[in-house]
């Protein structure tokens, strides 16, 4: 089954921690993104990412990093520097076709809590 | 920023009535996206209007776009309670050459079997 995958589902921080969390899609897509959802409100960008070894920040970037070393992988790790990490995690992956992208394809999410 | 805004935040009906959302935005657009968000969970696309079109539908869908507006609704008819999600419509972002997406803050509804 073609997809994208994100783990873990849930994922709990300590204090000064970083973490990492993965996306994976199958999908054959340029182009993967990195979302933050707080809770009843819409969906902020974090990073994207439109080719192998490049990305851009989003408007919420800072304490975030990611990296594209394969076209299927877009990890991001949320490191001790973003001072409020709890939230819900989104990954999500779109082609392009005449120039245009279109729909994007989500992940199932990462719920992160700092205890 | 958030450009796509829904009304109403929240709405709640009885299975077998329509369901009408709206969204407003602010900048001139290429193509508007709906999407629907089960609680927990992924969101999930259900269609794309572009700019040209003023209506398209599929399957109990029915989204209309008024660019001189800058609006578009989302209409589910014969709603059933398994509709009951957070609907989202979401705007390309001219900031990153239309790749990534506004969205705005949805909104939920609750169909009552």
């Amino acid at each position: 089954d073609g997809g994208i995958t994100q783990s873990p589902k849930y994922l709990f921080r300590k204090e000064g921690q970083n973490v990492t969390l993965s996306c994976e899609q199958n999908l054959n897509h340029d182009a993967m993104y990195w979302y933050r959802q707080d809770p009843g409100q819409g969906l902020r960008l974090i990073y994207y990412s439109q080719i192998v070894n490049d990305f851009q920040k989003g408007d919420i970037a800072e304490g975030y990093s990611v990296s594209r070393e394969k076209k299927e992988s877009f990890p991001l790790t949320v490191t001790s520097a973003q001072k409020n990490p709890t939230a819900f995690y989104l990954c999500a992956s779109s082609t392009s076709s005449g120039g245009d992208y279109n729909e994007q394809f989500f992940g199932p999410g990462t719920r992160l809590t700092v205890l | 920023s958030q450009q796509g805004e829904e009304d109403p935040q929240a709405l709640s009906i009885q299975e077998g009535e329509n369901a009408t959302m709206n969204c407003s935005y602010k900048t001139s657009i290429n193509n508007l996206q709906w999407y629907r968000q089960n609680s927990g969970r992924g969101l999930v696309h259900l269609i794309l209007i572009r700019s040209n079109e003023r209506e398209k539908h599929s399957g109990r869908l029915r989204v209309t776009l008024d660019t001189s507006k800058k609006s578009s609704s989302l209409l589910i008819t014969a709603s059933r309670a398994a509709d009951t999600a957070s609907y989202f419509c979401a705007t390309p972002r001219r900031d990153t050459g239309r790749r990534a997406l506004t969205f705005g803050s949805g909104t939920r509804l609750q169909v009552q079997p």
